[in-house]
């Protein structure tokens, strides 16, 4: 079975703080990784895609990927009462024509004022 | 202005009723997908289709049935064989490029809430 695995939390944070969210994946052969933020009652959308070992920055946010270590992660700098969501990791875990994604079950972020 | 439109937002079932949800995007994205999430769980893939006429079975197809005859439309229909269709349903959709490319970036509808009377 494929797997996708992250911790439920709840991450607490104060505001300011540096959070850190992390996935690990089982498939070796995953090629694509994404990052969502769900808000409570909302739908998922888009923070970060990363397809490269290494990090990659847009604002506040880093994604960090090690394929080596089957290991993603996010990072959100600064962190905003307006970041507290669920975050939920998503991997292509099939390569060749499959465009399947298996996400985790999320992280709740909790920043606190 | 694009998207992808869910309807109804919210939806009740009667015992031994068929439902169908809607969604439909103006993206001109050629893959569209049905996904289920209960409370505290991520999303479980139930349908996809990756062209017109044409779609597959995901993790939890059981109970459930679509079609994808215009490519802008891949409605979802909750049979009576699902005994257990309470859940938050979205539809998304992305735009596949060619060859071995899988960056396949998914985007989400607002959703439908399903319950049971």
């Amino acid at each position: 079975q494929k797997e996708v695995e992250q911790n439920s939390g709840p991450l607490s944070v104060p505001e300011g703080a540096i959070a850190s969210l992390n996935c690990t994946y089982s498939d070796r052969g995953s090629q694509s990784f994404f990052w969502y933020r769900q808000y409570s009652g909302k739908s998922p959308e888009l923070i970060m895609f990363i397809y490269s070992n290494g990090d990659k920055e847009d604002g506040r946010f880093t994604a960090q990927l090690n394929k080596a270590s089957q290991y993603v992660s996010l990072l959100i700098r600064d962190s905003q009462p307006s970041d507290s969501a669920t975050y939920l990791c998503a991997v292509n875990m099939v390569g060749g024509s499959n465009y399947k994604l298996t996400f985790g079950k999320g992280t709740l972020l909790t920043v606190n004022p | 202005d694009g998207g992808i439109t869910q309807s109804p937002k919210y939806l009740f079932r009667k015992e031994g009723q068929n439902v169908t949800l809607s969604c439909e995007q103006n993206l001109n994205h050629d893959a569209m997908y049905w996904y289920r999430q209960d409370p505290g769980q991520g999303l479980r893939l139930i349908y996809y289709s990756q062209i017109v006429n044409d779609f597959q079975k995901g993790d939890i197809a059981e109970g459930y049935s679509v079609s994808r005859e215009k490519k802008e439309s891949f409605p979802l229909t909750v049979t009576s064989a699902q005994k257990n269709p309470t859940a938050f349903y979205l539809c998304a959709s992305s735009k596949l490029a060619g060859g071995h490319n899988n960056k396949n970036i998914q985007y989400f509808g607002a959703g439908t809430r399903l319950s049971v009377l």
